[in-house]
């Protein structure tokens, strides 16, 4: 069974400055979606950032990017020039490439400070 | 916003009873997801339907069982509630096909008393 591991249960960073969190996965098959999902104080689950594990670039949105590490199994979220609106608990995930099974499968989750 | 809606945004009940959530997904979304999200934990994948069928399905408890109806709308139902039941339930909704992105509505928070 697929797995993601957070190990990061909580960080925090200087207004401005640029942070990563970590993200691993754990899964047999070679086709498959990485994600992470940002849930800010009001609960919402906002969608962050997307990457296909066919694609060798790195996705990139705005101040948000991934490092996107296929062998090592690795999926960091890297957010440059921190914002106040930044703070939030992120998720990183992941959904299988069967159509039978898409189910998303959530890390435990990262809580991200930003202090002025 | 989303796109997806939940109601009710709020529900207080006590153990024992039961409960129905509805999910309207976007507009061109086929398939429905729900979540659950307890006091500070990850989402926990419940179920899946896909144009009115169960596709997946995940930790439910039996005493929860969901549906999709013809308009693509979705109940989750919740009975013999629990202390433990108290949670964030969320629905999501995708086109349904392999790698599109889900998106999320903004939760029914359950309180059990």
């Amino acid at each position: 069974a697929q797995t993601v591991t957070q190990s990061q249960p909580e960080m925090s960073v200087q207004e401005a400055e640029t942070v990563t969190l970590s993200c691993t996965y754990d899964t047999s098959e070679s086709d498959y979606y990485l994600f992470w999902y940002k849930q800010p104080p009001s609960r919402q689950m906002i969608l962050v950032i997307r990457q296909e594990a066919y694609k060798q670039q790195n996705a990139t949105e705005n101040r948000f990017s991934v490092n996107f590490q296929k062998a090592a199994k690795s999926f960091s979220l890297k957010i440059s020039d921190s914002q106040l609106g930044d703070a939030a608990m992120y998720f990183c995930a992941y959904r299988t490439d069967m159509n039978r099974d898409d189910k998303i499968i959530f890390g435990k989750g990262t809580r991200l400070h930003i202090l002025p | 916003d989303s796109g997806v809606t939940q109601t009710p945004k709020h529900l207080i009940t006590a153990t024992g009873q039961r409960v129905t959530l509805r999910c309207s997904p976007r507009s061109g979304d086929l398939s429905v997801y729900w979540y659950q999200q307890s006091l500070d934990q990850g989402l926990q994948f419940l179920i899946q339907y896909y144009n009115g069928e169960e596709r997946a399905k995940g930790n439910i408890l039996e005493r929860f069982s969901a549906q999709q109806f013809p308009d693509l709308h979705s109940e989750l139902n919740l009975s013999s509630l629990e202390l433990g039941d108290s949670a964030l339930y969320f629905c999501a909704s995708s086109v349904g096909q392999p790698g599109t992105s889900e998106f999320f509505g903004p939760g029914t928070r359950l309180t059990v008393l």
